[in-house]
């Protein structure tokens, strides 16, 4: 059964930088082309895609967040993590990580499963 | 960035009704289209992959189409469980892009 949970603090304040791991199970971040992004949702709002990385260790981010996000992978440990810098209250959302997939048959990829998501408040 | 925007923003319908969500790229996304469904405190869930795709588990009462810009989701007979908010997403480039989300509410 393939599983993903998100942890990292849920109160940060202004100008801090939040980091946030998820862990993976059932898959392996070393099989080809295995992914994960992490997606973020603001209450009440619509979801955001943030950033991916593959296990060739490919990376993607948001244009508008680009300068302030980094995504990395511990294979070891089966976990892919997120920092993003310089927090400000209108980061706060419920941040979701998901495995990517694709299929031989099909084009592209899609987000399955997902985190059950963790809220991350910011504030002073 | 591909813009996604999805059509109605909200809906409201019975149950055993017929909806239909409309998703439309900013540019030509061949097929690179997917569909989740996401209920209130629930992180979403995948219905539709490459605009037309089932997947596994999904009720068969649920269908994409379309291809280039444009795209529907369709739910041929609406269920109680069915009133959610549906997401449209692109993976035709990066950055990955959702559309706003349609809110299917009941009548």
């Amino acid at each position: 059964q393939v599983t993903l949970k998100e942890s990292g603090p849920v109160l940060v304040k202004p100008t801090e930088t939040l980091t946030l791991t998820c862990t993976v199970s059932g898959f392996s971040l070393n099989n080809a082309r295995m992914g994960v992004s992490w997606i973020r949702q603001p209450p009440g709002k619509a979801l955001e895609w943030l950033a991916h990385i593959f296990s060739n260790d490919e990376k993607s981010y948001s244009t508008s967040l680009k300068s302030r996000l980094t995504i990395t992978k511990d294979t070891s440990k089966s976990q892919v993590v997120l920092t993003m810098t310089n927090m400000d209250p209108v980061d706060t959302a419920t941040y979701y990580c998901a495995r990517i997939s694709s299929s031989s048959w099909s084009v592209g990829d899609w987000f399955d499963p997902w985190g059950q998501g963790t809220l991350v408040t910011v504030s002073s | 960035d591909i813009q996604m925007t999805q059509s109605p923003s909200s809906l409201s319908a019975s149950v055993a009704d017929r909806v239909t969500i409309t998703c439309r790229a900013s540019q030509s996304i061949s097929n690179y289209l997917n569909w989740y469904q996401q209920k209130p405190g629930k992180a979403p869930k995948l219905l539709i992959y490459a605009a037309s795709n089932l997947q596994s588990g999904v009720p068969s009462r649920f269908s994409g189409s379309g291809s280039g810009t444009d795209f529907t989701l369709t739910i041929s007979s609406l269920q109680p469980e069915d009133f959610a908010t549906y997401y449209c997403q692109q993976s035709y480039s990066t950055p990955w892009t959702f559309g706003q989300g349609t809110k299917v509410e009941i009548k």
